[in-house]
């Protein structure tokens, strides 16, 4: 998707390692999330900014967390991935019209 | 906790009919939007409607919110099959985040 890219786009690890997403925009907006899409439970926020270095959680943030030291970075930490954790990550930007624009996503399977 | 539920979970139908999938939601909202997700893709926005707002419209796509009854839907007109997708809605309250449903699966057959 224009303006917003998330790397890797897809990431196999093993049970107890620390990963790490990227997410990165070139929009130069001030918010900017992290969901987890889970079968069953829709989109679930995890973390998200209002700005550099300002954060907050989400409603399931536990096991996970974010730095944005620059406005385009966001990065999502898992820092001991577990099972549980197996799902797919998008992050959004939120544009001037309050549209939240996705990235492509990034699979990552815990094994 | 989710904000919004759709229904229904899934909608199959002829191309060229209509395709209409109604979104309810708990709490007081500043605005509702939609999104579109094909299959292994990202979200997709498709419209926004606020609080003050009744109804939208944008090529296809008609919204209606019902502040009252907590309520939303979509139309899609005329569907194609390119309409294969699902339809999420999304609430935004005063936290600057969305709350999403689980969705609608919409099968358009050709």
């Amino acid at each position: 998707d224009a303006g917003i890219t998330q790397s890797p786009r897809h990431k196999v690890t093993e049970t107890g390692t620390p990963v790490t997403l990227r997410c990165h925009q070139t929009e130069n907006h001030r918010y900017m999330y992290w969901y987890r899409q889970d079968p069953g439970h829709g989109l679930r926020l995890i973390h998200y900014s209002y700005g550099v270095k300002d954060t907050d959680k989400g409603e399931v943030s536990d096991g996970y967390s974010v730095s944005r030291s620059k406005t385009e970075d966001f990065l999502l930490t898992l820092e001991s991935a577990t099972s549980s954790q197996t799902s797919v990550y998008f992050c959004a930007i939120r544009g001037v019209n309050d549209g939240y624009t996705f990235g492509s996503g990034t699979r990552l399977t815990v094994v | 906790s989710q904000q919004g539920e759709e229904d229904p979970q899934a909608l199959s139908i002829q191309e060229g009919e209509n395709a209409t999938m109604n979104c309810s939601y708990k709490t007081s909202i500043n605005n509702l939007q939609w999104y579109r997700q094909n299959s292994g893709r990202g979200l997709v926005h498709l419209i926004l409607i606020r609080s003050n707002e009744r109804e939208k419209h944008s090529g296809r796509l008609r919204v209606t919110l019902d502040t009252s009854k907590k309520s939303s839907s979509l139309l899609i007109t005329a569907s194609r099959a390119a309409d294969t997708a699902s339809y999420f809605c999304a609430t935004e309250t005063g936290a600057n985040n969305l709350f999403f449903g689980t969705g609608t699966r919409l099968t358009v057959i050709p």
